[in-house]
């Protein structure tokens, strides 16, 4: 089964800075998707942004950007000017071919005003 | 609102007793899956179905089952509850096939056992 490793389980950003979250996962497909879901206090799971494999350019969503590396299997959520609503519980996800989503075990980030 | 909802929203209930949570998916969703986060942890993926077949299954526990309907909306049965069965369960749903369709999730289901 592929795995999801986030390494950092708490990270903190003073509010109008940039903070960069690490994911890296485990896979022998050349196809697959990747993921990156907040999880806000609400505890409700929200879409930040989501990767293409095949697609070389790096997915961007307002201050909410990627870096994907294929071939480190890395894939990192930069968060640019911080907002204290961006305070949550990040989670990174895989999805190959089988339809099935993996989830690595989620980073906190604190927001400092 | 992402199109998925879940009832109840809270449930309250004690040790031994059985409860049913209910997920409709997304319309036009055809896969429905099943997690579980308890307090401060991240989440454990119980079982998958795609058009009412089971596709996948993780780390449930055999007290609990799960089934999809015609309609395509799912129920997850938590049967002999456990203090430790106390979490947030979630289901989530998108469309089969590889084309990058992005899971989607209700709100949740809060269970407390006492």
């Amino acid at each position: 089964a592929q795995t999801v490793t986030q390494s950092q389980p708490e990270m903190s950003v003073q509010e109008a800075e940039t903070v960069t979250l690490s994911c890296t996962y485990d896979t022998s497909e050349s196809d697959y998707y990747l993921f990156w879901y907040k999880q806000p206090p609400s505890r409700q799971m929200i879409l930040v942004i989501r990767q293409e494999a095949y697609k070389q350019q790096n997915a961007t969503e307002n201050r909410f950007s990627v870096n994907f590396q294929k071939a480190a299997k890395s894939f990192s959520l930069k968060i640019s000017d911080s907002q204290l609503g961006d305070a949550a519980m990040y989670f990174c996800a895989y999805r190959g071919t089988g339809n099935q989503f993996y989830f690595g075990t989620g980073t906190s980030l604190t927001v400092i005003p | 609102d992402s199109g998925v909802t879940q009832t109840p929203k809270h449930l309250i209930t004690a040790t031994g007793q059985r409860v049913t949570l209910r997920c409709s998916p997304r319309s036009g969703d055809l896969s429905v899956y099943w997690y579980q986060q308890s307090l401060d942890q991240g989440l454990q993926f119980l079982i998958q179905y795609y058009n009412g077949e089971e596709r996948a299954k993780g780390n449930i526990l055999e007290r609990f089952s799960a089934q999809q309907f015609p309609d395509l909306h799912s129920e997850l049965n938590l049967s002999s509850l456990e203090l430790g069965d106390s979490a947030l369960y979630f289901c989530a749903s998108s469309v089969r096939g590889f084309s990058g369709n992005t899971i989607y999730f209700g709100e949740g289901s809060w269970l407390t056992v006492v």
